[in-house]
C-alpha cells in the first residue's frame, strides 16, 4: 500500500490567497483526520471524517477553514483567505476502523507557509 | 476529556546512553496510551501503544514504556540510543471506549550526540 498521500508536500503563498490541501486515505480505512502542527500549539486535530462524513469539526480555527471529503478516496482542507499565522505543517491521517485498537496512519505532511 | 503534558521538550543524550522521555496524562475515562515518532520532514508512526493486559509495552526497534495508573503516567525508555533514533517523539491519550479522538502531547525531541 502506498501510504496516506498528501499534496503538494510544499506550498507558498501570499496573505489573501486562497490554499488548497489534499489528501488520499489509505484505501479501505474508514476515518480520515486532517492536524495542524505548529511550534507554539504543537499538533491539533482540526476535523475528522467517518465514511465521508464530518463527525468532529471542534478543532477548526475559524470560518475561513474548510474541509471535504467528496469520495473515500480524497478529502480537501481550504484556506480562504489565508493569513501568516496559519503557517504550519498539516498531516492529514486514515485509520481502518471504529474499532477503539486501531491507530492513525499519518502522510508525510504539507509545509504551508503564507507571506 | 483528555489531556497530555511531556514536560521535555528537548532531550539531548550521548550515544550508547539510556534515555527516558516523560509523559503524564489526565482523563477522567479510561484510556489507551500511544506513543508515536516523527523523523525529520515525515509523518508521525506509532511506536507503541498500551491497550490492556501488560502494563510493559515494547517496540521493535528497542523502546519501551510502562503504564502507571496510579501516577497516570507511560514513560518511554531505551537501555541504549543510536544516532538514527534521533527525532520527536509524541505521547498521546484516546478514550478507551467510543470515538477515534487522540490527543497528543507538544512532543519531546530526541537528540543523540555521536
Amino acid at each position: 500500500d502506498a501510504g496516506v498521500i498528501q499534496s503538494p508536500r510544499h506550498e507558498v503563498t501570499e496573505m489573501g490567497q486562497e490554499v488548497t490541501l489534499r489528501c488520499k486515505p489509505i484505501s479501505g480505512h474508514d476515518y480520515l483526520f486532517w492536524y495542524r502542527q505548529t511550534m507554539m500549539r504543537g499538533l491539533e486535530l482540526l476535523i475528522y471524517f467517518n465514511n465521508n462524513v464530518p463527525i468532529d469539526d471542534s478543532g477548526m480555527p475559524e470560518d475561513r477553514f474548510s474541509a471535504k471529503m467528496p469520495n473515500a478516496s480524497f478529502s480537501t482542507l481550504k484556506i480562504q483567505p489565508s493569513e501568516p499565522r496559519d503557517s504550519a505543517v498539516y498531516f492529514c491521517a486514515s485509520s481502518p476502523s471504529f474499532r477503539t485498537t486501531d491507530t492513525q496512519y499519518f502522510g508525510p505532511g504539507t509545509r504551508l507557509t503564507v507571506l | 476529556a483528555q489531556s497530555v503534558t511531556q514536560l521535555d521538550s528537548q532531550v539531548p543524550v550521548f550515544e550508547e546512553a539510556p534515555v527516558e522521555l516523560r509523559c503524564n496524562y489526565s482523563s477522567s475515562v479510561s484510556v489507551y496510551l500511544f506513543w508515536y515518532v516523527q523523523y525529520p520532514n515525515q509523518g508521525l508512526q506509532l511506536l507503541l501503544k498500551y491497550l490492556s493486559g501488560s502494563t510493559l509495552v515494547e517496540s521493535i526497534n528497542g523502546f519501551e514504556a510502562e503504564f502507571n495508573k496510579s501516577q497516570t503516567s507511560f514513560h518511554l525508555r531505551k537501555p541504549s540510543v543510536h544516532i538514527s533514533d534521533t527525532a520527536e517523539y509524541f505521547c498521546a491519550v484516546r478514550p478507551s471506549g467510543g470515538y477515534q479522538k487522540v490527543t497528543f502531547g507538544t512532543g519531546t525531541k530526541l537528540q543523540v550526540i555521536p
